[in-house]
């Protein structure tokens, strides 16, 4: 099945530093999702994405939806130590029911 | 919080007994999802439903098969479970704001011995 890639694989930053994030796809989309996952808990949605070029913030994260419709970025400003975590995205298709997820983001922020 | 419920949490069970899992929601959401989820492959849909009696499946469906008689409740059968049924599994809704948000239930960890 469709599966989205997403880089990179695992961060390891200082508390303070800027993060960037990225998940790519062969495939068109007109949603994105980006989520945070805690151990043992279930993924928490951060940030939707409805329109091409569209940039939207959260607090600190903001998540830009690309111009192509394949790909989405996720940039988390000024990391704190609860910002450790899995990040993943997902993606949906016009013409679907189903999202698609990357495979995640691990990230370790080192106070 | 999306209202999402899930049931039991936690369940050890042996090769060859079937299994339900339950998820319950409060805010009358058409869709529903089942996922599966595992290290170095992410979250796989297992099946999902867009109404009472309507389910179709997903990318892992072999050995699950569903159930939604009620709006509220989307139910996840293992007929009979084997150790590669062994993971994490996530409920899910849909929901119906300006896009297709989709919200997670907090999980129900099973292993199978």
């Amino acid at each position: 099945g469709q599966q989205l890639n997403q880089s990179p694989q695992s961060m390891f930053i200082q508390e303070g530093e800027d993060v960037s994030m990225n998940c790519t796809s062969s495939s068109i989309f007109n949603t994105w999702l980006w989520y945070k996952q805690d151990p043992g808990e279930g993924p928490v949605l951060l940030i939707a994405l409805y329109k091409a070029g569209e940039l939207t913030s959260n607090g600190r994260l903001t998540a830009q939806f690309g111009i192509t419709r394949k790909d989405s970025f996720l940039n988390i400003s000024a990391s704190i130590p609860s910002d450790v975590g899995i990040y993943f995205c997902a993606g949906l298709m016009n013409t679907g029911n189903q999202f698609y997820f990357g495979t995640g983001t691990s990230l370790t922020v080192i106070p | 919080d999306a209202g999402i419920t899930q049931s039991p949490r936690h369940k050890v069970t042996e090769t060859g007994t079937p299994v339900t899992l339950r998820c319950h929601q409060t805010e009358n959401h058409r869709y529903m999802y089942w996922y599966r989820q595992d290290p170095g492959h992410g979250l796989r849909l297992i099946h999902y439903s867009y109404g009472v009696k309507d389910t179709d499946k997903g990318e892992v469906s072999d050995g699950y098969s569903v159930s939604r008689s009620k709006t509220e409740d989307f139910l996840l059968t293992l007929e009979s479970a084997t150790s590669s049924q062994t993971s994490v599994y996530f409920c899910a809704i849909r929901g119906v704001g300006q896009g297709y948000e989709q919200y997670f239930g907090p999980g129900t960890r099973l292993t199978v011995t």
